[in-house]
């Protein structure tokens, strides 16, 4: 049973597109990260969000926190090529997990020149 | 910044080879984690550290053992390396648990292929 259902897998658009990358569970998490990982590297770690609700934005990308904790959305605005990666979200602090994350399998972004 | 660095990129070995991955974090965090990556599998845990001495199996330790004799450094050991342990290996440290932050830093991967 997969704890983090990310969507979609895959999304493939042109340059300039809008996308969002939705995060869901059916578990309550005291905190969020989303990370992008390119090929042949580690993930990076881009945001953390621990308060129901909260919106965060880096530059083009804006991260929201679900009310309930168990959801999360990335949103690009004005894809650009330098966007493309592999983007993960993360889960902490589930009552059984104890400092391990729970992550989701991921949604490789591909944005076209 | 965080940095966590893993000894190797790229690592070629054998079928019954034993192999050891390292990794080194320089920010004093308490726990380390060993992770692997596979196409549609995603990243599974194998085994984390939360001190010195201190580890326990994640959700695939078999075939696997690991090493914290210092803080900063944590080893993954492949007793006798099999094809089916080619992956991608990624090292990740983190605070404690109890400073409430959960998040990872992870090293650049090291690319294990076994022939």
């Amino acid at each position: 049973t997969q704890l983090l259902e990310q969507s979609p897998q895959f999304l493939s658009i042109q340059e300039g597109e809008n996308l969002t990358v939705y995060c869901n569970s059916s578990s309550v998490f005291s905190s969020l990260q989303w990370y992008r990982q390119e090929p042949g590297e580690g993930p990076v770690l881009l945001v953390t969000v621990v308060t129901g609700g909260e919106v965060k934005k880096l530059k083009r990308l804006t991260f929201q926190f679900g009310d309930a904790r168990k959801d999360s959305s990335l949103h690009i605005t004005a894809a650009q090529p330098g966007d493309t990666g592999l983007y993960l979200c993360a889960g902490g602090g589930r009552e059984t997990s104890g400092s391990r994350l729970t992550f989701g399998e991921g949604t490789q972004l591909t944005v076209n020149p | 910044d965080v940095k966590v660095t893993q000894s190797s990129r790229y690592l070629v070995k054998r079928t019954g080879e034993k192999v050891f991955l390292e990794c080194v974090q320089d920010m004093d965090h308490e726990n380390m984690f060993w992770y692997r990556q596979d196409p549609g599998l995603g990243l599974r845990l194998i085994y984390f550290s939360y001190d010195v001495k201190m580890k326990e199996k994640g959700d695939i330790p078999e075939g696997y053992s690991v090493s914290r004799e210092k803080k900063e450094r944590f080893s993954l050991i492949l007793e006798s390396a099999s094809t089916n342990q080619t992956s991608m290996y990624l090292c990740a440290s983190s605070l404690s648990g109890t400073s409430g932050s959960y998040e990872q830093y992870f090293g650049p991967g090291t690319r294990l292929t076994v022939t």
